[in-house]
């Protein structure tokens, strides 16, 4: 069963326009964590962010925030006045100690076109 | 730059062959994943090796088997291959074991099976 689950496979906005990329995910560990990368065009995979499961707050980067909601099992990352480099596939990824030592479990992840 | 360097960066072979792929963690890091990430499969978790030791199997196919050495880099062996095969695979080193420190991800190797 698919742990973490991006439902939007691919969004196009245009530039300067917000856009929010959701992450729904399960887990029985009562303490795990959650992470967001990025892979551009180049094909690198990018660390962007880790929050723990302890740890609900909310925390915003540049134009780039996350909303972590233990309720909803979501965690959500949304870009503000997204820009054409902006482009690229994003994971989200859940780490679990249950799991394979807190190896990632990963999203199918969602492709975001930004366009002038 | 993640400081996790991998070669080589591109692999072309045929069926039945078999492949080493390298990896060098982070300067200090004693955790080395392997992860595949393929068109159908997506970003799939193969193996972790801590510090010389093999610590947790994912998704391994028994023709696929790697290794951690004394200066820590680490080798994935892929043998037999098949076309299904061929997709880009990463290494990824994290400081720790025994708790999930983020996992810096290497350029990733991409394989081609013909």
């Amino acid at each position: 069963a698919q742990k973490v689950t991006q439902a939007q496979t691919e969004i196009s906005v245009v530039e300067k326009e917000d856009v929010t990329l959701d992450c729904v995910y399960e887990t029985r560990d009562t303490t795990y964590y959650l992470f967001w990368y990025k892979q551009p065009p180049s094909g690198e995979l990018v660390f962007l962010i880790r929050r723990n499961s302890f740890d609900e707050q909310n925390e915003i980067s540049g134009r780039y925030s996350w909303n972590f909601q233990k309720s909803t099992s979501s965690f959500n990352f949304t870009i503000t006045a997204s820009q054409v480099v902006d482009s690229a596939v994003y994971f989200c990824a859940l780490s679990e100690p249950s799991n394979s030592g807190y190896a990632l479990n990963f999203g199918k992840g969602t492709s975001l076109l930004v366009t002038p | 730059d993640s400081g996790v360097t991998q070669t080589p960066k591109h692999l072309i072979t045929a069926t039945g062959q078999r492949v080493t792929l390298r990896c060098s963690p982070r300067s200090g890091d004693l955790s080395v994943y392997w992860y595949q990430q393929s068109l159908d499969q997506g970003l799939q978790f193969l193996i972790h090796y801590y510090n010389g030791e093999e610590r947790a199997k994912g998704n391994i196919l028994e023709r696929f088997s790697a290794q951690q050495f004394p200066d820590l880099h680490s080798e994935l062996n892929l043998s037999s291959l098949e076309l299904g095969d061929s997709a880009l695979y990463f290494c990824a080193s994290s400081a720790l074991q025994h708790r999930p420190e983020t996992q810096y991800f290497g350029p990733g190797t991409r394989l081609l099976v013909l």
